[in-house]
């Protein structure tokens, strides 16, 4: 079946440090991959999201890249700050759009 | 564009009783889901809607849960009767009309945190 499994949290760093959040995914077909976040108090929001091999998803100077090769869709940011602190959520859409998998979600903190 | 609205944002009720939520989609979209979130763990389907039809309920435990979108808008979902392990937060979801394709993207609501003593 499929299933997204990301690294365990908490993820502390300091300001301007460089952030990976591990993510892989086992899945049949070709799903479409997603980061999201979610800042205390809110919702999720989407944070950036590819649909193909190779595609590179981009957004408030986050990027992961999907890899097929290594069932991956990896996290990351050049330099963080005391707001990006909040919990981000790999998720999967399955190859026929119905159903949306998560992760367990990584708690970010960013101290000043 | 507003985005999807829940109601109410908290609710506290003890074990037993019965308490419902509701949401109301992005303008527009057609499909709406319920997901359910455990304290520390990822968002989990409970049931996604074409329109107004069920479409999926595969995971809705179906003895307590029951949910209804009438028009094809709005949606409601109720708990009857409550237990301790239903605390968790209930997140609506939606997304363009779905076009069986694995590109649709769902977007959240706030979610509304049931707490059951």
């Amino acid at each position: 079946g499929n299933s997204v499994t990301q690294m365990e949290g908490p993820v502390t760093l300091s300001e301007e440090a460089f952030l990976t959040i591990n993510c892989t995914y086992t899945a049949t077909g070709y799903p479409s991959l997603f980061w999201y976040v979610q800042y205390p108090g809110e919702g999720l929001q989407l944070l950036l999201k590819a649909t193909k091999a190779d595609d590179k998803g981009s957004n408030k100077g986050f990027e992961a890249t999907y890899r097929k090769e290594t069932t991956s869709f990896h996290l990351e940011k050049g330099s963080v700050q005391v707001s990006d602190s909040a919990v981000y959520f790999c998720a999967l859409l399955n190859q026929a759009g119905t159903a949306l998998i998560f992760g367990k979600g990584t708690t970010l903190s960013v101290s000043s | 564009e507003a985005g999807v609205v829940q109601s109410p944002r908290y609710k506290i009720i003890e074990k037993k009783q019965p308490v419902a939520f509701w949401c109301n989609p992005i303008s527009g979209h057609n499909t709406l889901y319920w997901y359910r979130q455990n304290l520390g763990q990822g968002p989990e389907l409970l049931i996604r809607y074409e329109n107004e039809e069920a479409v999926d309920d595969s995971q809705l435990p179906k003895d307590r849960f029951s949910a209804e979108r009438l028009k094809g808008v709005d949606s409601t979902l109720k708990i009857q009767p409550a237990e301790l392990g239903d605390s968790a937060v209930y997140l609506c979801a939606s997304s363009p009309r779905y076009s069986g394709s694995s590109t649709d993207t769902q977007y959240f609501g706030p979610g509304t945190r049931l707490t059951v003593l």
